[in-house]
């Protein structure tokens, strides 16, 4: 079956740097994608990585491995804004997105 | 800016009643799709449709029907409500498969709530 893993919670401090981490198993793969969710809102879209290597955008990289079926998504300079749910999405062989569970970062002062 | 715009934040229902959930997107994109998120797991698509009178089960159909009348508009039908259908829906819509990186946009979801 396909399946994506996620850490559920993560607690991380203002100015502080964290890293989520999604593994996946997938029927082919065309992509990953980040997205962003606060509370009561809808996702939005943060990074979509391809091919193996960090893409850098601001305060937010992500970074792939396909051979080990491995991202993670790496906050810097954390804020207090940034607390929200982190989904992470695998595009699979059928041009569907298979959806983590997520990962809700809290951040404390 | 995309905008998704879903016809109601909040909504309470009956069990057994017929309950429609509207989806509008003002970019003319041809795609667009209908997930149901709810705690612990991740989105589940219940239908999807590639473009006007198109549509496509996803991975949870059983129980809905949607309707895609016209390319801006996709409606999600509970034929007979029941209350494992409790849960937040999220519209969602994004241009033609061309362009894998092409990332889907969501509306602010509807929260249903059948008692």
């Amino acid at each position: 079956g396909q399946n994506i893993d996620q850490p559920t919670e993560m607690t991380a401090t203002e100015g502080a740097i964290v890293q989520i981490n999604c593994t996946y198993q997938t029927s082919g793969f065309n992509g990953l994608f980040w997205y962003q969710q606060h509370a009561g809102e809808a996702p939005t879209f943060l990074s979509y990585n391809v091919l193996d290597g960090l893409e850098e955008k601001g305060r937010f990289s992500s970074f792939l491995s396909r051979s080990k079926g491995y991202s993670y998504l790496l906050l810097k300079e954390l804020q207090m804004k940034d607390s929200a749910s982190y989904l992470c999405a695998v595009m699979d062989s059928n041009y569907q997105l298979i959806w983590g569970a997520g990962t809700k970062l809290i951040i404390k002062p | 800016d995309v905008k998704v715009t879903q016809s109601s934040r909040y909504l309470v229902k009956r069990t057994g009643e017929k309950v429609f959930l509207e989806c509008v997107q003002d970019m003319d994109h041809e795609n667009m799709f209908w997930y149901r998120q709810d705690p612990g797991l991740g989105l589940r698509l219940i239908y999807f449709s590639y473009d006007v009178k198109m549509k496509e089960k996803g991975d949870i159909p059983e129980g809905y029907s949607v309707s895609r009348e016209k390319k801006e508009r996709f409606s999600l039908i509970l034929e007979s409500a029941s209350t494992n259908q409790t849960s937040m829906y999220l519209c969602a819509s994004r241009p033609s498969t061309d362009g894998f990186n092409q990332p889907q946009h969501f509306g602010d979801g509807t929260r249903l709530s059948i008692l």
